[in-house]
């Protein structure tokens, strides 16, 4: 298994420029997210999907789009790239199960993607 | 006030120390998770709990559902333990992950 994929690692970009990051896993995880990190503050939730046709907002989640038409692959779209947007992104998954107490798995995250508005 | 509270920010150590860092929470969760990061590295889990307490290796974590706490504990410190730690819950109501803002463990020799 490859886990949780992330492409790219690296990315610069000039304001209004759109691009996609790519996530997929191959664990057949219901769970998915994006979350961005920046100095000094924590991991914050962008997007998540708990499944396939399914996505919510989180607490970031302005200037991004995301889908989730497969189970595996969840990308993360930037229209108009800001240099607010200038940050560490990580793509995660887990497996989900409703109406349990304990229904979440091991947390699987990508490597992460640098990226740099100008 | 921020719905996951870590504490300490930061903490250093000598080699061979016990260290306790601490994760509470106001909101209902499903499940709670601690990660580690290491500077310039990926995220890593480390336990991912629902009651009780956990244990691998040196790391031993636990949770009190009805405090609402979390403590990761690493038994004899080493500098490879150096390294960012993150709680972060997973909310029962809304299926979303709430990160803590992560402790900074600096272990010496």
């Amino acid at each position: 298994n490859a886990g949780v994929t992330q492409t790219p690692k690296f990315q610069v970009l000039k304001t209004g420029q759109s691009m996609t990051l790519q996530c997929a896993q191959d664990m057949n995880h219901e769970y998915m997210s994006w979350y961005r990190q920046d100095p000094g503050m924590g991991l914050r939730l962008i997007h998540y999907s708990v499944g396939a046709g399914i996505t919510d907002q989180g607490e970031v989640p302005n200037g991004y789009n995301v889908s989730r038409s497969t189970t595996e692959d969840f990308p993360l779209r930037l229209l108009s790239a800001a240099p607010s947007q200038t940050s560490v992104y990580f793509c995660a998954s887990s497996i989900l199960n409703r109406g349990r107490i304990a229904n979440t798995g091991e947390l699987f995250f990508g490597e992460g993607s640098r990226l740099t508005v100008l | 006030k921020n719905e996951v509270e870590q504490s300490p920010q930061n903490l250093t150590a000598q080699e061979g120390e016990f260290i306790t860092i601490n994760c509470s929470y106001s909101v209902g969760i499903s499940a709670l998770h601690w990660l580690q990061q290491h500077p310039g590295g990926g995220i890593v889990s480390l336990f991912m709990l629902s009651s009780g307490k956990k244990k691998h290796g040196r790391l031993i974590a636990t949770i009190n559902i009805q405090e609402k706490h979390s403590s990761l504990h690493i038994t004899a410190s080493h500098p490879r333990d150096s390294a960012v730690y993150i709680c972060a819950v997973l909310s029962y109501n809304t299926d979303k992950l709430i990160f803590g803002t992560g402790t900074r463990l600096q272990v010496f020799p």
